[in-house]
């Protein structure tokens, strides 16, 4: 799996899109990105993933560099309970083998009210 | 509702008695895992299986064993705990490995086990 890197911590004022970056600059073709996040010493939850297209759900959204080796997971409207920290993931599929997931140190992220 | 359930949440025992927790999952998923998550080391995989009686070692198995009877069902044993077995525990899910399609694994709540 490629390396990632994310800043340490950031803050966002509440109400506000709050912008986390990813670098992942030896991204494999065939390599996802993945963003989960974890709220104090609660289960990591999955936010969104993307292969090379911009992605969107009801939580955020996904940017991916067109030539893949950035990206920049979006919440468009930060709340308290978007404080977390918030883990860029890059895997490919597993091709039936094991699926464990590799947790950098992630970004620590505090919404600011 | 789609989740992981683990028990118990929290837990303190003694060296050498040994325990059980429990991890279920209703969402039908051939893969289930258990981590440990511990200041400064992050979430490091304990065990793993693939399927019903399929389990295989992590990245830190030792002191621990799995076992997978039924698919919702993955409970990690310590046979005889340790203090340095004290640590944030999490079970997760996914549907079948190798797909051809990118998907999302389910975390459980944890479990907080001290041993003492």
């Amino acid at each position: 799996d490629a390396k990632t890197t994310q800043p340490t911590s950031m803050d966002c004022a509440e109400g506000r899109a709050a912008n986390l970056p990813c670098n992942h600059s030896t991204i494999s073709g065939n390599e996802y990105v993945y963003w989960y996040r974890q709220i104090h010493s609660q289960g990591p939850q999955y936010i969104i993933h993307g292969l090379k297209n911009n992605e969107t759900n009801e939580m955020a959204s996904l940017i991916i560099t067109e030539d893949r080796k950035s990206s920049t997971l979006i919440l468009p409207h930060a709340t308290l309970r978007d404080t977390a920290v918030y883990y860029c993931i890059v895997r490919a599929l597993s091709n039936f083998g094991n699926e464990k997931l590799t947790f950098g140190t992630g970004t620590r992220l505090t919404i600011i009210p | 509702e789609a989740q992981v359930t683990q028990n118990p949440r929290y837990l303190i025992t003694v060296t050498g008695k040994k325990l059980t927790v429990t991890c279920s999952q209703n969402m039908n998923h051939e893969y289930m895992s258990w981590y440990r998550q511990d200041p400064g080391l992050g979430l490091r995989q304990i065990y793993y299986s693939m399927n019903v009686e399929v389990t295989d070692k992590g990245d830190v198995p030792e002191g621990y064993k799995v076992s997978r009877k039924e698919k919702r069902n993955f409970p990690l044993i310590l046979e005889s705990p340790s203090p340095n077995q004290t640590s944030l525990y999490f079970c997760a899910s996914s549907v079948t490995p190798g797909l051809a399609f990118a998907y999302e694994q389910y975390f459980g709540p944890g479990t907080r086990l001290t041993v003492t």
